[in-house]
């Protein structure tokens, strides 16, 4: 169990179908978010998990992205209807308690994100 | 608006050489900020956080430290290594638990031998 891993690696899409991204955390962790990051730009915040529970959805920039979680381990980000501007790396972070990595002694770890390209 | 800058948006720099990365924020009204590293096709490394009502916070030749008033934060990296050349992100954090957290673009860094 070494870090937080995430598949595909690489997903080029057709514009307008369906994808889904799957993040393994680190077994145990309670917090987990998604991040997306565009080229050139830092990660933007998309949802954030606290076990199976989607406690913070408000980052998802349209309602064709979803995001579950269901047994609070693995998590999965569906994007439907994929469109050329949802091009870009897609980062999942977990972290061991409950503030999310934003408190001293408490680290977020990144798995190494997926790049999806929409054609 | 919370607003993250980071400058330069590349450095080049030769080995042995120390630098200093630049981050600048808009609202003083963090909660912490944090540096990050980021190799090409991997995710997020942490490397320093630093609290609001901390001045800075070191680990090894790194040293990173926080001007909430004027909205600054640099990162210090001393006698610089080729193992150094990533990209290094800053980040401020809102709030006390997971609160959205707000990154910079980054500072890509190569480190000639």
């Amino acid at each position: 169990g070494a870090g937080v891993s995430q598949s595909p690696r690489y997903k080029v899409a057709k514009r307008g179908q369906d994808v889904a991204l799957r993040c393994d955390p680190i077994s145990g962790h309670v917090s987990l978010f998604w991040y997306q990051q565009a080229l050139g730009q830092g990660p933007e915040f998309l949802t954030y998990f606290q076990n199976e529970a989607q406690l913070d959805k408000s980052g998802l920039p349209s309602d064709r992205f979803f995001a579950e979680r269901p047994e609070g381990s693995v998590s999965t980000l569906k994007i439907q209807r994929t469109q050329q501007e949802d091009s870009a790396v897609y980062l999942c972070a977990s972290s061991a308690g409950l503030a999310g990595g934003w408190v001293e002694q408490e680290t977020q770890y990144f798995g190494p994100g997926t790049r999806l390209l929409v054609l | 608006k919370q607003e993250v800058t980071q400058i330069p948006a590349a450095l080049s720099v030769p080995e042995g050489e120390n630098l200093v990365l630049n981050c600048s924020f808009t609202d003083s009204a963090i909660y912490n900020l944090q540096w990050f590293r980021q190799d090409p096709g991997k995710g997020l490394t942490s490397l320093l956080l630093i609290q609001s009502s901390q001045r800075e916070q070191t680990s090894g030749r790194l040293n990173a430290s926080l001007d909430k008033s004027s909205g600054r934060s640099t990162l210090y990296i001393a006698a610089s290594q080729p193992g150094d050349s990533a990209t290094y992100l800053c980040a401020v954090g809102l709030g006390t638990s997971y609160d959205k957290v707000i990154f910079g673009p980054g500072t890509s860094l190569s480190v000639i031998p």
